[in-house]
């Protein structure tokens, strides 16, 4: 089973401001097999991104993803009041399918 | 559009089992595969397991075999869920999501409640 780790728990940061929210795979990742969701409080999680850096239909361009190795990374160039959520990365390379566990985004 | 309507919140004791349903409107639904996860209360997402109906080959997460089954009824273009066996850490919100192409979740239920409480 492939363990995806996320960090940092919790990212704190003002409005405008550029977050990094990192994943990091226990194995590789075959064809770039990540993607990324959105979950705001009392919502379900909305895809972003697919495929590592293939953003959803309707995804606002300030969410973008990258990928290094087995490290993934997405990214919100400037940071809205609206982006607070918890953000998940999924793989979806091996079964069984796996979860990180989540960075929740706050905004001062 | 994509429409996933997945049944109410359901309550049972210990031991007994659970079976969520989740009906599919805009999607081509045999072709299509259906996942289902679950988030604890305050936790994080996991996945359960899949099933396409044209395959009708369920897949089960390690964690859940035995315990989990999966079904579909292509003439009503519902996928079900069931979980037997209960435990209190089954408590959790259920969510059916929808992957087209790849085994990433397209599109996803509200999420139906199921508490185990004795």
């Amino acid at each position: 089973e492939i363990v995806l780790t996320q960090s940092p728990g919790i990212l704190t940061l003002s409005p405008g401001e550029r977050a990094t929210l990192s994943c990091r795979a226990s194995q590789t990742i075959r064809s770039s097999s990540v993607a990324w969701y959105q979950q705001k409080p009392g919502q379900t999680p909305r895809l972003l991104i697919y495929s590592a850096s293939s953003r959803a239909t309707g995804i606002p361009d300030r969410f973008s993803g990258s990928e290094s190795g087995t490290d993934f990374t997405l990214t919100i160039s400037r940071l809205e009041p609206e982006d607070v959520a918890v953000y998940y990365c999924q793989q979806y390379s091996s079964s069984p399918l796996t979860f990180g566990g989540g960075t929740k985004v706050e905004v001062k | 559009q994509v429409q996933l309507v997945q049944s109410g919140p359901e309550v049972r004791t210990p031991g007994s089992s659970v079976k969520v349903s989740c009906k599919a409107s805009g999607v081509t639904f045999s072709s299509s595969t259906f996942h289902w996860v679950r988030q604890a209360p305050g936790q994080g997402l996991e996945w359960m397991g899949r099933l396409i109906p044209l395959l009708d080959v369920p897949v089960s997460a390690p964690k859940f075999q035995g315990r989990l089954t999966l079904t579909a009824d292509k003439s009503t273009n519902t996928a079900y869920m069931q979980l037997s066996t209960l435990r209190s850490d089954d408590t959790a919100v259920y969510y059916c999501a929808n992957s087209i192409k790849l085994w990433y979740f397209d599109y996803w239920g509200l999420g139906t409640l199921v508490t185990v409480s004795s």
